[in-house]
């Protein structure tokens, strides 16, 4: 079975300030999908990155960063000097790459982000 | 219009009502789902069409009856609702057939309130 593991359920940081999200996942597929999505009060879930297994590079994206550490099993997200418009609602999803599992998404529970200004 | 799109984005509707949420992806993608999120839970999958064929059907109660008649429209049909499936209700796609793994892009959801 996988597992995806948000232990933050809210965090609150002002505006400027670096924040990270943890995202651990647990899977026995040796070839997988990681995701990030955020969702902002209007609802819709935007998708921001994909990793898969094979490709533990770390990857920076603007304000944005990625750490993927299969050691430890780890997904997280980085926000440098976090602005009001980042406060979201930001998900880490799991997807296995075999045949018998398909394009299924196992979602963390979501990490509440507020930057205040 | 791009992207996935979402109709109504508000719905209230009584339990004896019969109503239909619709979505529609412009992305020209071969599979669809339906998810549900409520308050203090975890997205949920509903159904996944692929290739307009119903792949995954996760235990949804039969009072929720999805469509696709084609690879770019989707439907979730509701009748008889509890007020317990207020939600917002996510439609996404993705490129590939379920089979294979690949990103799902979400539309802006449906706001169902259940009296």
């Amino acid at each position: 079975a996988q597992k995806v593991t948000q232990a933050q359920t809210e965090i609150s940081v002002v505006e400027k300030e670096d924040v990270t999200l943890d995202c651990v996942y647990e899977t026995r597929d040796t070839t997988y999908y990681l995701f990030w999505y955020k969702q902002p009060p209007s609802g819709e879930l935007v998708f921001l990155i994909r990793r898969n297994s094979f490709d533990e590079q770390n990857e920076i994206s603007g304000r944005y960063s990625w750490n993927f550490q299969k050691s430890t099993s780890s997904f997280n997200f980085t926000i440098t000097a976090s602005q009001v418009v980042d406060s979201a609602v930001y998900f880490c999803a799991l997807s296995g790459g075999g045949e018998t599992s398909g394009s299924r998404l196992t979602f963390g529970e979501g990490t509440q982000l507020t930057v205040n200004p | 219009e791009t992207g996935v799109t979402q109709t109504p984005r508000h719905l209230v509707m009584g339990m004896t009502n019969k109503k239909s949420l619709k979505c529609e992806q412009h992305l020209g993608h071969n599979a669809m789902y339906w998810y549900k999120q409520s308050a203090k839970k975890p997205l949920e999958l509903m159904f996944v069409y692929s290739l307009e064929e119903r792949v995954e059907n996760n235990s949804v109660p039969s009072r929720f009856s999805p469509e696709c008649p084609n690879s770019s429209h989707l439907f979730l049909h509701l009748h008889t609702l509890q007020p317990e499936d207020s939600a917002l209700y996510l439609c996404a796609s993705s490129r590939r057939t379920w089979r294979f793994a690949d990103t799902q892009y979400f539309g802006p959801g449906t706001r169902l309130t259940v009296l």
